[in-house]
């Protein structure tokens, strides 16, 4: 089955720096790969995705890129704010959201 | 929208009692899912259903866990009898097939059996 490796599990940055988290996935069949945000006390958010025929996509701060051929993507945060600390967690599925596989997290810390 | 709605948001409960966690998804979804998440293990999917058809269960951990939905608007999550290391947030969540597959996720019941 699907294994999903995140580093780092912590990071801590200043704000207004860029914060990349990294994933990597085994199945070479995954073609869906989403990014959630997780806050103390609540529920994954998703905060952006990408699936396995582009390699790039960017939300005003954020952006998601994909290598296919090494099997890893990577989550860009730019300008942080202390309102991006949270827990942040990348998946990956071969059957679209029906069976996400989910990284062990990244806990990021914006500093002031 | 309300969201996905789970009661209860924290449950304390005994070794060997009966446990069960319910589920509203989104209106108009039609995929619902039930994840744990713990430290040690992290976000897990235990089940989850198509169109209130249970689609994989390889995710359940044991005998003691069951599912069901019987409808499109309900859903319980039922541990019987319960231990200690089940012990977890247990989320809901569901998804339109079709509508980019996003999940969405409810905040989650927080369950401690002592």
């Amino acid at each position: 089955g699907e294994n999903v490796e995140q580093h780092p599990s912590t990071l801590s940055v200043q704000e207004g720096d860029s914060a990349v988290i990294k994933c990597t996935y085994s199945d070479s069949a995954s073609n869906y790969f989403p990014w959630y945000k997780q806050e103390l006390g609540k529920g994954p958010q998703l905060i952006i995705d990408i699936r396995s025929n582009v390699g790039e996509k960017k939300d005003q701060r954020i952006a998601v890129t994909l290598n296919k051929t090494a099997k890893h993507f990577s989550l860009h945060i730019t300008e942080t704010q202390p309102e991006d600390s949270a827990v942040y967690f990348c998946a990956a599925s071969n059957q679209g959201a029906q069976k996400l596989v989910f990284g062990q997290g990244t806990r990021l810390t914006i500093n002031p | 929208d309300a969201g996905v709605i789970q009661s209860p948001r924290h449950e304390v409960t005994e070794m060997g009692q009966e446990v069960t966690l319910r589920c509203k998804p989104i209106s108009g979804h039609n995929s619902l899912f039930w994840y744990r998440q713990t430290m040690m293990r992290g976000l897990e999917l235990l089940i989850y259903f198509n169109n209130n058809v249970p689609i994989d269960d390889s995710g359940m951990p044991e005998d003691r866990f069951s599912a069901k939905m019987p409808n499109a608007s309900f859903s319980t999550l039922k541990i019987q009898p319960s231990e200690p290391r089940d012990s977890a947030v247990y989320f809901c969540a569901s998804s339109l097939t079709g509508d980019g597959n996003t999940i969405y996720f409810g905040e989650g019941s927080w369950l401690t059996v002592v």
